[in-house]
């Protein structure tokens, strides 16, 4: 069983609209990772946040560590945010510095 | 700033050659490079991290004499597939960490096509 889990895998929206997509894990984290992945493979690190809440433009992501679960937030959604969004939790500890264990990714498509 | 490279983007090759990519941080060290693996409709599976001076620590299930890693420098680590099967076709993601805040960056990603 996939350690983190996204919900929901599958997105449609209409441009405007307010979007949400979450990550639930299920082992204590030193950090979790938001990932964008468009159609040509390339992948963007959007945000690493251990704690609270970080905002960039349009997106916004939280984490509640008591809770293991956290949310990506994009708003007036746009066609160009059409990509897949990916959470991955982070190791922290030892020898495993840096390694991620990655969500199944959530296919966010936003129509005109 | 923290710029990672891959070469090439894409590759096509016969069954049986080998091919090697590389990841490279155009400005910032990375003492820690991690290679992935992602098939169609799949998520990033980690092959293996890199770690310079040293041997690579592979996961369960990947083949070392077949994906050669070698981290020669503190800003180049390649991958080598060697003697290459259809299977191995797939889109293989570096990535570095480092930079100022010592986060993980990810490069563009390699295609590998094998025929």
């Amino acid at each position: 069983k996939n350690e983190v889990e996204q919900s929901p895998q599958n997105l449609t929206a209409q441009e405007g609209e307010f979007i949400t997509i979450n990550c639930s894990y299920s082992v204590g984290i030193s950090a979790l990772h938001w990932l964008q992945q468009h159609p040509g493979g390339g992948i963007v690190s959007l945000f690493m946040l251990s704690s609270g809440k970080k905002k960039h433009g349009r997106l916004i992501a939280t984490i509640n560590i008591q809770e293991k679960h956290s949310s990506l937030h994009i708003t007036a959604s746009h066609p160009r945010d059409s990509a897949v969004y990916i959470c991955a939790e982070l190791n922290a500890g030892g020898t495993s510095y840096g390694k991620l264990t990655f969500g199944q990714g959530t296919i966010l498509t936003v129509h005109p | 700033g923290a710029v990672v490279s891959q070469h090439p983007s894409r590759v096509i090759c016969k069954s049986g050659t080998s091919v090697k990519i590389e990841c490279r941080s155009l400005d910032f060290q990375a003492t820690t490079m991690f290679w992935y693996r992602q098939f169609p409709k799949q998520s990033l599976m980690l092959m293996a991290t890199s770690n310079e001076g040293s041997k690579a620590t592979y996961e369960q299930g990947v083949e070392k004499d077949k994906f050669l890693i070698n981290h020669a420098s503190l800003t180049l680590s390649t991958l080598t597939v060697t003697s290459a099967h259809p299977e191995d076709s797939s889109f293989y993601i570096c990535s570095a960490v480092g930079g100022v805040r010592n986060e993980q960056y990810f490069g563009p990603g390699t295609r590998l096509t094998v025929t």
